[in-house]
């Protein structure tokens, strides 16, 4: 089946400093998602990315469509306690009657204050 | 709106024994899914529904069975639980379209220990 590779799987990170995380696949997809999950609770939707080359901001959170339509990054600046959680990235092909979401299996966030 | 709710939040099981989760959205989503996470994994699709009585299977559907009855409910089935089931249960719903970002509003989860 198609898969997500995620990386890094953990990154333990100073208050204050920026992050980065990727994904990657052999497939092509139309759509990017960004979820993040917080302990205890399930994932909530942060980015979405439709576009090819997409560059889309949300407060401190930018992340990017890449032009191959296989992979994309997600920063964090400027990194705050609240930040900690799961991180996932999700692919899909959008006009599909299931919208189905794939995940790569997360990169865990840890801040120290 | 209170979203999407999961009945129960944690439940501990025998082997053998079966079980039904429960999950509840009052946004009139007509698609609704199942997933299930494992430690160190994304979420797995088990099973999923595009509307009120159908259903489909997922990634991973084996030893589970769902019903869609009301278009607000969506059920999940274990009818012999098995201790490889043992993972956090999460419901999901969206709307079909209308919206560009067909974003799934997920449920707290439920999670369930096999012994």
């Amino acid at each position: 089946g198609q898969q997500l590779n995620q990386s890094p799987q953990s990154m333990f990170i100073q208050e204050g400093e920026d992050v980065s995380m990727n994904c990657t696949s052999s497939s092509i997809f139309n759509t990017w998602l960004w979820y993040k999950q917080d302990p205890g609770e399930g994932p909530v939707l942060l980015i979405a990315l439709y576009k090819a080359g997409e560059l889309t901001s949300n407060g401190r959170l930018t992340a990017q469509f890449g032009i191959t339509r296989k992979d994309s990054f997600l920063n964090i600046s400027a990194s705050i306690p609240s930040d900690v959680g799961i991180y996932f990235c999700v692919s899909m092909n959008y006009g599909g009657s299931q919208g189905n979401l794939i995940f790569g299996k997360g990169t865990k966030l840890s801040v120290k204050p | 709106n209170a979203g999407v709710t999961q009945t129960p939040k944690f439940r501990v099981l025998k082997t053998g024994q079966s079980m039904t989760l429960l999950c509840a959205q009052d946004m009139n989503h007509e698609y609704m899914y199942w997933y299930r996470q494992d430690p160190g994994m994304g979420l797995r699709l088990i099973h999923y529904s595009v509307g009120e009585g159908t259903t489909a299977k997922g990634e991973v559907p084996d030893g589970y069975n769902v019903s869609r009855l009301k278009k607000q409910n969506f059920l999940l089935g274990l009818e012999s639980a098995a201790p490889s089931q043992t993972s956090v249960y999460f419901c999901a719903s969206r709307t079909p379209s209308g919206s560009p970002y067909n974003e799934q509003f997920f449920g707290p989860g439920t999670r369930l220990t096999v012994l």
